[in-house]
């Protein structure tokens, strides 16, 4: 168990719905970071909040995005769904800013029919 | 720009060796290495960074070559729950957390 929780594990929803993905991150940890794993694509980075702040973006799709709480708790927002977005979506957490040893929740796993 | 792994798959026997390869055409400033089981998260293994601080497990190494922008990953007298999907993650100098993963390495021990 990393510390790092998500919820919920499994979604199954339309194409054309929106839905929200949650992480609580491990107690101390400041960053958070989200990640996106089909098995096309493999595991690819959508971004990343610090202490509340974004602090670094990938590849992340308009139709997604992402907040930090005060609590730093995080949410990723994905909205008019499509067939492609069904994938795993991990959240990872750490101390520092700079990435350095993430501790990855157990992920959500988004189907879009 | 994808970090290219290699192999993309090797088989072993309990006690065999394995060296895991990652390269980028990219300048580095860190590598990351991590496993994944089949349906579980990724797990840390280990960080290093250039300049040569290390941080990792305690039963893997790794080597990171800054100049040629590569970095290995040694797996010794490897155990069954080493099993797993190996990814590399690189850091460029000034994109802070991105991590850009390599496609992964699927390494399979056979008792």
């Amino acid at each position: 168990d990393s510390g790092v929780t998500q919820t919920p594990k499994h979604l199954i929803t339309a194409t054309g719905q929106r839905v929200t993905l949650r992480c609580s991150p491990r107690s101390g940890d400041l960053s958070v970071y989200w990640y996106q794993q089909s098995l096309d694509q493999g595991l690819q980075f959508l971004i990343q909040y610090y202490n509340g702040e974004e602090r670094a973006k990938g590849n992340i799709l308009e139709r997604f995005s992402a907040q930090q709480f005060p609590d730093l708790h995080s949410e990723l927002n994905l909205s008019s769904l499509e067939l492609g977005d069904s994938a795993l979506y991990f959240c990872a957490s750490s101390v520092r800013i700079d990435s350095y040893e993430q501790y990855f929740g157990p992920g959500t796993r988004l189907t879009v029919t | 720009q994808q970090p290219v792994q290699s192999p993309q798959a090797v088989i072993l026997r309990e006690g065999e060796d394995a060296v895991i390869n990652c390269s980028s055409s990219k300048a580095l400033y860190s590598v990351h290495w991590y496993r994944q089981k089949h349906g579980e998260a990724p797990v840390f293994l280990m960080i290093l960074l250039k300049g040569g601080e290390q941080k990792g497990h305690e039963k893997i190494s790794a080597s990171f070559n800054e100049k040629k922008q590569q970095s290995s990953l040694y797996l010794t007298a490897s155990q069954l729950s080493y099993s797993g999907t190996y990814f590399c993650g690189v850091q460029g100098g000034t994109s802070y957390g991105k991590l850009t993963f390599g496609q992964g390495t699927i390494l399979t021990v056979h008792p």
